[in-house]
Parts: structure tokens; C-alpha cells; sequence
């Protein structure tokens, strides 16, 4: 069974902070993907990634960096934290090969920016 | 732009019956695919189903149907025989090809149906 795994399920940081989230895929998947998700607002792609040290900007990156040392693990930085980011973060992993193949999700980290 | 529009914020169905969620799309890319994916309360995304733009007939997984009209551009999710368990959070979503095998994922706003006993 593909697992994503995520570094917490709830944060609770104050504005101004820096926030780190950790993603880590266990299916050896070239392709690497940060979401947030807002009410009515469905998921949308902060970052993605291709490769170890390959990073791409998605729809929303302002506020956000990302790191990929290793093929396994996609972080997602908030370098200062406020209160607009307060949301649900998704990271997703999918393989290269394969027309059919749909992203896998971890289970989510909920962020409150107080 | 829109790439994946969703016109349905919430549903209610009666349990046992179908139900049609609508999702249409843009795109210029030949290929692509259309997924939808399940999210519960509990907030974990689950996939249901894949139809990829070349594929001639419309797929189906269990009780899901995908109702693919290409010219249409639309990909709308049928659920046969509704159940309590099927009340949740459903999202449609686009895969774009990019060069070097780089894959992009846009998603709509979501539909949230309401199963009723």
C-alpha cells in the first residue's frame, strides 16, 4: 500500500513564526505536490516537484518555500507565518509512468496561525 | 480561468438512489485525465475513478460511473444506489502532461452531498 505520511495532524503557530511540514513517501514517486484547501475554495497547488532538487511554482506560492533533499521527502516552509495561512495542508506524491496513476494523499495537517 | 468547474456546492440525495455530481473542464492539451476523489469528514482524499481523455468508453468502479462527454467537456460522477456512508466531500480533478514527464493536478471547488435516510 502506497503511504504518505505527514509530520503532524494539528499545529497550532503564532504570527510571525517560522512553520515547517514534512511530507514523506514511501513509493519511491518522482513527482511530489503541496496543497492548502479553504472552504469553497476546493485544493489549491502551492508547490510541486519532479525530481530530488526540482521544485515548480504552483497557482498560490506567495508566503511559501519548498525543499526537496531527498527523493522521499518534500517540505513545505511558511518562512513567517500569519494569519491568512491559517488552512488545511495537503501533500500528494504520484509516479511518472502510468496514464491512469492518481496522486495519493497524506492524511492532512490542519494549521492555526494565532 | 476556471479549469475545473464544479456549479454544485452541496446535494442532498434520498439513500438507494443515484445521484449525478457535474464537473466540466478546460484544457487544449490532447491528453490529459479527469479523476474524482472522495473526502469524509475525516479529511483523507480517497480516489474513486480515472477516465482518460483517449478512452473510448465511460469508466466505472463499483457503484461509480463516470458520465465522460468529450466534446462537452464534461466528466460527471455518478453514484448508483446512494448510501449513509457516501455523504461527504467530492472533488473532480484535471491531470495536465508537461514536458519531461511533469504532471500538474487541478482540482474544482468540491461538491458536498448529503445522504439521507
Amino acid at each position: 500500500d502506497v503511504k504518505v505520511t505527514q509530520s503532524s495532524r494539528y499545529l497550532v503557530k503564532r504570527t510571525g513564526e517560522k512553520v515547517f511540514l514534512e511530507c514523506v513517501q514511501d513509493m519511491d514517486h518522482e513527482n511530489m505536490f503541496w496543497y492548502r484547501q479553504d472552504p469553497g475554495l476546493g485544493l489549491r497547488l502551492i508547490y510541486f516537484s519532479y525530481d530530488v532538487k526540482m521544485k515548480e511554482k504552483g497557482d498560490i506560492p506567495e508566503g511559501y518555500s519548498v525543499s526537496r533533499e531527498k527523493k522521499e521527502r518534500f517540505s513545505l516552509i511558511l518562512e513567517s507565518a500569519s494569519t491568512n495561512q491559517t488552512s488545511m495542508y495537503l501533500c500528494a506524491s504520484s509516479p511518472t509512468t502510468g496514464n491512469k496513476e492518481t496522486q495519493y494523499f497524506g492524511p492532512g495537517t490542519r494549521l492555526l496561525v494565532l | 480561468a476556471q479549469k475545473i468547474t464544479q456549479t454544485q456546492p452541496g446535494m442532498f440525495v434520498q439513500e438507494k438512489e443515484a445521484v449525478t455530481l457535474d464537473c466540466t473542464y478546460d484544457t487544449s492539451d490532447p491528453s490529459y485525465g479527469l479523476f474524482w476523489y472522495k473526502q469524509p469528514s475525516s479529511g483523507e482524499m480517497i480516489f474513486l475513478i480515472y477516465q482518460g481523455s483517449y478512452d473510448q468508453q465511460n469508466a466505472t468502479e463499483g457503484r461509480y460511473s463516470l458520465n465522460f462527454q468529450k466534446a462537452r467537456k464534461s466528466a460527471n460522477l455518478v453514484i448508483s444506489a446512494s448510501q449513509l456512508g457516501d455523504s461527504a466531500m467530492y472533488f473532480c480533478a484535471m491531470r495536465e502532461g508537461g514536458a519531461s514527464g511533469t504532471y500538474k493536478y487541478i482540482f474544482g471547488t468540491g461538491t458536498r452531498l448529503k445522504v439521507l435516510a
